[in-house]
């Protein structure tokens, strides 16, 4: 299985500031998937990443808001921008774990906005 | 779209005994995978158990099981011998077959396990 690099682990921020997290793959993969899980909730696919071209966001998601960049096959960024409290949420990278054709994460980024 | 539903937000078991996690979809494909995913406190999402729509044969991987009902759209998970590190949160996912195809999570089920 893949092993994902996600950080920060955690971000106390401001509102109206933004945020990058980063995901790096140890391995060349072709999609990546951004998740956010808000407090006591499940995973909601925020958009998926294809390198080379723009990102595919979920309904509810826009790019302004969470702008992707996908700049080789084994790294990736989301953006949270403009934050406000409800922003305050845990955010997780994956990728489809070719082996299980499940699907292995980062350790997620925990974020509170204050 | 495809739906996943836990019906049950909090079970407990003692230490060593066995405890089932319900979990039912929705979809009109035939071809599929579903998932069960542990989330511990540390939030690192782990695979624990995976079967393809397309098998008879329920998964098993160690004290895990499933029990798969296609028909009834039914995927319950079956936790043997109980321990302390099975303390988490648990949820039930469902991707189409396919390649990059994007996992849609149920609710999750919060699993206590009692000294």
């Amino acid at each position: 299985s893949a092993v994902i690099s996600q950080k920060p682990s955690r971000d106390i921020c401001q509102r109206g500031t933004s945020l990058t997290i980063q995901c790096q793959v140890d391995s060349q993969v072709t999609m990546m998937f951004w998740y956010r899980q808000q407090p006591g909730q499940s995973l909601t696919l925020i958009a998926t990443a294809n390198q080379g071209s723009e990102a595919t966001y979920e309904s509810g998601f826009v790019i302004d808001k969470f702008p992707i960049s996908r700049p080789n096959l084994t790294f990736s960024t989301l953006t949270v921008s403009n934050m406000s409290p409800e922003d305050s949420s845990i955010y997780l990278c994956s990728v489809e774990d070719t082996g299980s054709y499940g699907y292995t994460f980062g350790s997620g980024t925990r974020l509170t906005v204050v | 779209a495809q739906t996943v539903t836990q019906s049950q937000p909090e079970m407990s078991v003692q230490e060593a005994e066995t405890v089932t996690l319900s979990c039912t979809y929705d979809t009109s494909e035939s071809d599929y995978y579903l998932f069960w995913y542990k989330q511990p406190p540390s939030r690192q999402m782990i695979l624990v158990i995976r079967q393809e729509a397309y098998k008879q044969q329920n998964a098993t991987e160690n004290r895990f099981s499933v029990n798969f009902q296609k028909a009834a759209k039914s995927f319950s998970l079956k936790i043997s011998d109980s321990q302390l590190g099975d303390a988490a949160m648990y949820f039930c996912a469902y991707r189409t077959f396919g390649g990059y195809q994007k996992v849609t999570f149920g609710t999750g089920t919060k699993l206590q396990v009692i000294p």
